[in-house]
């Protein structure tokens, strides 16, 4: 099984920072990596696909980057409704179907 | 617009069954791939099964093999998750969520549903 590690598990921002998380695979996965976004008491959104391409209709503050075993998210000039948890998702060993542990981002 | 609303859901005993409903629109249902991801109260996302478009092929979490089934109807535009021997650790919202892209598996997950709670508890 592929385990996702992300870091770092909680972040406290002040609005208009930048959010940097981190995914990292147990082994390559190439590009297979996707970023969902989940408010409270609400389902997962999908924001990044593949890496980086970003899903429709999500702010462009929003993007990714990464491949083989390490992956980021990141968010520019962070808005009050960008808290959530943030979990990375990969496809690579298919049906081996894995989720990150998630990220935590408060607004300070 | 794509909808996904999950049904089903409820408190039930160790050992005792349930089925969940997943009523989908919004898109050609008999052409997407489509999953079952739960989360345990205050817990992170675990995938559960997944069914491909036509039905044919089916793929199972270790953790649920032998004890769950996943079937669609696509007449109906529906998923089901049957859930027999349910045990304590499968208590969590149950969602249900389309593959991005059609006619195929091992994507990410464009669309969930709001989920529906499944307690199992004596």
């Amino acid at each position: 099984e592929i385990v996702l590690t992300q870091s770092p598990d909680f972040q406290s921002v002040t609005p208009k920072e930048k959010v940097t998380i981190t995914c990292r695979a147990s082994q390559s996965i190439g590009r297979s990596l996707h970023w969902y976004q989940q408010k409270p008491d609400q389902s997962p959104k999908l924001l990044i696909k593949y890496a980086s391409q970003s899903f429709s209709g999500v702010p462009s503050r929003f993007s990714g980057s990464g491949s083989g075993t390490h992956f980021t998210l990141t968010i520019n000039s962070l808005e009050p409704e960008d808290a959530a948890t943030y979990y990375c998702h990969q496809s690579s060993r298919f049906p081996g179907v894995t989720f990150g542990g998630g990220t935590k981002v408060e607004i300070k | 617009q794509v909808q996904l609303v999950e049904s089903g859901g409820g408190v039930v005993q160790p050992g005792r069954s349930l089925r969940l409903s997943c009523a989908a629109s919004g898109f050609t249902f008999s052409s997407f791939g489509m999953h079952w991801v739960r989360q345990a109260p205050g817990k992170g996302l675990e995938w559960v099964a997944v069914i491909s478009y036509d039905g044919s092929n089916k793929y199972y979490a270790d953790s649920v093999k032998g004890r769950f089934t996943i079937s669609r109807d696509n007449s109906n535009n529906t998923l089901y998750l049957q859930m027999n021997s349910l045990r304590a650790e499968d208590t969590a919202v149950y969602y249900c969520a389309k593959e991005g892209t059609g006619y195929d598996l091992g994507g990410d997950f464009d669309y969930w549903g709001q989920g529906t709670l499944v307690t199992v508890s004596s």
